[in-house]
């Protein structure tokens, strides 16, 4: 079936460090992918997506990249603010289903 | 008001209580979800309904009972609960089931004790 799999642990950073957050998946098919947030006290927002592979999706200084053969869609951004800290989600939809990672809370320090 | 609320925010029951948590959404949409959030799992995604039926259930314990009364209201009954049942509960609601976005609520910080 098709599953989302996201790196371990938080993630803890200064303020305007690069933040990468590693995901991959499997799924049959082609799948569409997404970065959903979840900002503390509040439900997930779709940050960005990508439908198709190569295409990069990226909203608000973040990007991540379709790559189909590596099966990855890792989030980036150069400079991370205070105001970035939140729990981010990978996700996929196939078969009509979104499928969603375990989530890696991030932590940006002044 | 705009968006998916989520009623109550928080909520502490017994084992032996009887509780429900009410999602509401503002948005037009005609699909709406339960989703369990817990820590270090992905999200679980409870039910499923489209058109105030339910589509989809994920082989949820019978002590979680939802009811959707029309396309803006959504509830989860509760009863008989487990200590492993405390969660963050996620209702979200769509256009359709087929895309992508759903708009989710903040959630109920359910603590069973």
């Amino acid at each position: 079936g098709n599953s989302v799999t996201q790196m371990e642990g938080p993630v803890t950073l200064s303020e305007e460090a690069f933040l990468t957050i590693n995901c991959t998946y499997t799924a049959t098919g082609y799948p569409s992918l997404f970065w959903y947030v979840q900002y503390p006290g509040e439900g997930l927002q779709l940050l960005l997506k990508a439908t198709k592979a190569d295409d990069k999706g990226s909203n608000k200084g973040f990007e991540a990249t379709y790559r189909k053969e590596t099966t990855s869609f890792h989030l980036e951004k150069g400079s991370v603010q205070v105001s970035d800290s939140a729990v981010y989600f990978c996700a996929l939809r196939g078969n009509n289903r979104l499928a969603f990672g375990k989530g890696n809370q991030v932590v940006v320090i002044p | 008001e705009t968006g998916v609320t989520q009623t109550p925010r928080h909520l502490v029951m017994g084992m032996t209580n009887k509780k429900s948590l009410k999602c509401e959404q503002h948005l037009g949409h005609n699909a709406m979800y339960w989703y369990k959030q817990s820590a270090k799992k992905p999200l679980e995604l409870m039910f499923v309904y489209s058109l105030e039926e339910r589509v989809e259930n994920n082989s949820v314990p019978s002590r979680f009972s939802p009811e959707c009364p029309n396309s803006s209201h959504l509830f989860l009954h509760l009863h008989t609960l487990q200590p492993e049942d405390s969660a963050l509960y996620l209702c979200a609601s769509s256009q359709g089931t087929s895309g992508p976005l759903q708009y989710f609520g903040p959630g109920t910080r359910l603590t069973v004790t």
